[in-house]
């Protein structure tokens, strides 16, 4: 497609539960980020990967949080033993270089609700 | 580690009439700022952005906005606003060197657009 795919659009699950979110990225983008965003708040930096590598993981909140890019372009987000405050809306995105700073291109997320 | 911050969680304007929305930031070094714009249900759309050269920078749909590096601001502005511009609209802050893969967002000011 021609933007950044992210699925599912929703997920409602019961805490305790695993889940994982998967980015697809724009056709040809090496980089792709994964970010946080709670209700009346900003995007909050996660993760991200240059081709399968992931560069940074500073933003993981703790280890139950992973993220992998094996081929280094569709990606998943796992969440182990989901908690109440795990739900926000997971946001994906992507650019087409590495090596320095450059707009991202996000999609339209997945909004993750734990019961 | 740089920081954001949009001082007006909430704007209120005309349509018709201009506006301008604040942002400032904290980084050591030369900033690479943007302008990031999320409609209800959708993606963060990139409105325009800062790297270097002329301190004003025109976007897409009218928008600009000025880099003043004595104030640590970036302020986005629109002559005339247009009842569509309704919205929520996040500055955003990039580093260079290790992690320039990280942007560092504001909490958001949301926009509405009375008729």
């Amino acid at each position: 497609g021609a933007g950044v795919s992210q699925s599912p659009r929703y997920k409602v699950t019961k805490r305790g539960q695993d889940v994982a979110l998967r980015c697809d990225p724009i056709s040809g983008h090496v980089s792709l980020y994964w970010y946080r965003q709670a209700l009346g708040q900003g995007p909050e930096f996660l993760t991200y990967f240059n081709y399968e590598a992931q560069q940074d993981k500073s933003g993981l909140p703790n280890d139950r949080f992973s993220a992998e890019r094996p081929e280094g372009s569709i990606s998943t987000l796992t969440i182990q033993r989901t908690e109440q405050r795990d739900s926000a809306m997971y946001r994906c995105a992507s650019s087409p270089l590495v090596g320095r700073v450059e707009p991202q291109h996000f999609g339209d997320g997945t909004r993750l609700s734990i019961l | 580690a740089q920081s954001v911050t949009q001082p007006d969680i909430h704007i209120t304007v005309s349509e018709g009439a201009s506006l301008e929305l604040r942002c400032n930031y904290s980084y050591g070094a030369t900033p690479y700022l943007f302008w990031y714009v999320q409609s209800p249900g959708q993606g963060l759309q990139l409105l325009l952005k800062y790297f270097s050269g002329d301190t004003l920078v025109q976007g897409i749909k009218g928008f600009e906005a000025e880099f003043k590096r004595s104030q640590s601001s970036f302020n986005l502005r629109k002559p005339s606003v247009h009842w569509s511009d309704a919205a929520e609209y996040f500055c955003a802050v990039g580093a260079g060197g290790t992690s320039y893969g990280k942007l560092t967002f504001g909490q958001g000011t949301i926009l509405t657009v009375h008729p």
